[in-house]
């Protein structure tokens, strides 16, 4: 069965320094893995997307995310945060036990800026 | 990407009554979802559906609870039927995007049920 698990509920970082989202996933395939961020009172937008090419994936905003199969992990990264980065974040596998492309969302990480 | 907008944005509702959720797309998409994102949550499947087909409901969730249309290719609607406090969620419809599970959201429909 797929699953994702974001190791963190809440992460709070000063304005300026490293980002480190993390995410693990269970899946017994090779499967698509996704970021999306959530801002408050906004939708959802996808960040990156990691489908079997590059293991390093580049996102917008700064951010970026490196496939792991040895770890089976998939953490999200930004060299310096900025105060504009605050919002909830989803790390996402994709469900392939049906013939729809179903996703499956983590519980999410809630990302605070300090100034 | 595809432009994806929601009716009504938010709506306060008394228990026992049903709200039907708009979900309109700016391109013609094969298949929608349908999420619940109850408060502090993530988000979790209701439903697929396919235009011409009867939706398809995640294990939890059923279709006299959740009515769902699929009428054309752009357009569908979630219908929260018979409402109680615990149905106060987001919900929010997405469409496939260009490559394999990618999907892009609606902004979502925030509902309070007093």
């Amino acid at each position: 069965a797929q699953s994702v698990t974001q190791l963190d509920s809440h992460v709070s970082v000063s304005e300026g320094t490293p980002v480190l989202l993390r995410c693990n996933y269970s899946s017994s395939y090779s499967p698509s893995l996704f970021w999306y961020v959530q801002h408050p009172n906004k939708g959802l937008q996808l960040l990156l997307k990691y489908t079997s090419a590059a293991t390093l994936v580049k996102g917008i905003n700064g951010f970026e995310a490196e496939f792991k199969k040895s770890e089976t992990s998939f953490h999200l990264t930004k060299p310096s945060a900025h105060m504009s980065d605050a919002a909830e974040y989803f790390c996402v596998v994709s469900d392939r036990r049906s013939s729809a492309s179903k996703i499956i969302f983590g519980s999410g990480t809630r990302l605070s800026i300090r100034p | 990407s595809a432009v994806i907008s929601q009716k009504p944005s938010r709506d306060i509702c008394q228990r026992g009554t049903s709200l039907t959720i708009q979900c309109q797309v700016d391109s013609q998409v094969t298949m929608m979802f349908w999420y619940r994102q109850q408060p502090g949550q993530s988000l979790t499947l209701i439903a697929t559906a396919n235009q011409g087909s009867e939706a398809t409901y995640e294990s939890g969730f059923v279709i006299d609870k959740f009515p769902i249309s699929r009428p054309n290719l752009t357009f569908s609607t979630l219908t929260v039927s018979n409402m109680s406090p615990e149905d106060s969620s987001i919900y929010l419809c997405s469409v496939e995007g260009t490559s394999a599970y990618e999907q892009y959201f609606g902004p979502g429909t925030r509902l309070t049920v007093t």
